[in-house]
This record gives structure tokens, sequence and C-alpha cells, in this order.
């Protein structure tokens, strides 16, 4: 079992709905959880961390399901520009970020 | 402030040829990490240094050498490249694991 899963996707969705994208893990140690977005042939960049309360930023809310070992991201009125791959990132027992393989999102007007 | 910087951005070898991917960042952080990207596989790491004159193996350091030069350089070395190892490169660093991690832009390596 991968350390941390994704549903590849790709997620098609219309300008302006509601996307919800989970990711699973499997260490229960785990300790924190990240959100990056990644734009084609371009570097991984930070969208938001995860916190055991959730958390909002505009239009994207995290949560995170300990009990369940699982970590959402909603985002909310998509605009074209929201087209990337979102990737779910842990940080393991051994100080290192472990990475999902991305969900792919494609936002079309 | 350049962040994280990465030379070459596309390099073709052929098997057998060798070369090194240099990384530096001036955002004076501990951390340092190599990684490579393949469709479907995600990010895996190569190698860490989680401070200077430290480097330790990460998921897929095979075929790979890494040097941490200073605090500010951690290069990534192919001595015989091999089609296996085509593949997008990416460099970060980190100052805490808590924190956020900044990646380079990446190198394309196609070996042929």
């Amino acid at each position: 079992r991968k350390e941390v899963e994704q549903d590849p996707g790709p997620f098609n969705v219309p300008e302006g709905a509601t996307v919800a994208f989970n990711c699973t893990y499997s260490n229960s140690a785990s300790q924190s959880f990240f959100w990056y977005r990644q734009d084609c042939r371009k570097e991984p960049k930070l969208l938001m961390s995860v916190y055991s309360s959730g958390n909002e930023d505009g239009r994207f809310t995290a949560q995170l399901n300990r009990a369940s070992q699982y970590i959402s991201l909603l985002i909310r009125d998509s605009k074209l520009s929201d087209s990337a791959t979102y990737l779910c990132v842990v940080l393991g027992n051994t100080d290192k970020l472990i990475f999902g393989t991305g969900t792919r999102l494609q936002v079309f007007p | 402030n350049a962040g994280v910087t990465q030379t070459p951005k596309f390099q073709v070898l052929k098997t057998g040829q060798s070369m090194t991917l240099q990384c530096a960042q001036d955002m004076n952080h501990n951390s340092m990490y190599w990684y490579r990207q393949d469709p479907g596989m995600g990010l895996r790491l190569i190698y860490y240094s989680a401070s200077e004159g430290t480097t330790d193996k990460g998921e897929v350091p095979n075929g790979y050498n890494v040097s941490r030069l200073n605090k500010r350089e951690f290069s990534l070395r192919l001595e015989s490249a091999a089609p296996s190892q085509t593949s997008v490169y990416f460099c970060a660093s980190i100052r805490t694991s808590y924190e956020t991690q900044y990646f380079g832009p990446g190198t394309r390596l196609l070996v042929l």
C-alpha cells in the first residue's frame, strides 16, 4: 500500500463548480499535512497546510480526519486558473515529506 | 532573493555519460533535497541533506551521488547515466521540517 494515495483524476468541472479531493495516508504517526499545487511542467508550490481543526483560505478549505487517516481539499467557485495538479503531502516520522501522485483538475468555461 | 535555483534546465545525455545537476538556495535553509518526478509515480526522494556536511539516502538513491558543498549548494551527480534516469529532477530546501518546502524550477533530463 502506498504511504499517500490520491485519485489521479482528471476531475473535469465547469467554472463556478465546487470540487473536492481526498487523500489517504497510511502512517498514523504522521504529524503534518499539506496540499501543494503543481502547474504543468512547473515546480510544486505550497497551497496550504492542513490543521487538525480544519482551515480555510479564500475559496479553499482543507480538512484532516485523523481517525480515518484522510485529508481533503475543497475548492469553491472554481476558476479556470485553478486547473493544475494538486499534491497531497504528509510529513513522515523520519522528518521527510511523502508526496502523493497528485490529482489533476481541469476547469472548463 | 532568487529562492532555489537549478542548472541546467534541460539536458540530453547518452547512456554511460556523467553529469552533475547543480542546486543553490539563498534563504539560509538548513535542509536540502533532491527528488525525481516520473509520470504516475509522484515525487520520489533521491537524497537529502539535513545540514551542511551531512547527506542521507532517500527512497531511490541507486545510480546517484550527492555533495553538500556548503549551506547554499547541494549537487546531484549521475556517474553513468541510464535511460531509466530519464526524469524531471527537482531540488528543494526547507528551514525546519514543519515549514514550507521550496522547490527549484526543475531539470529535465533525457538519457538516450
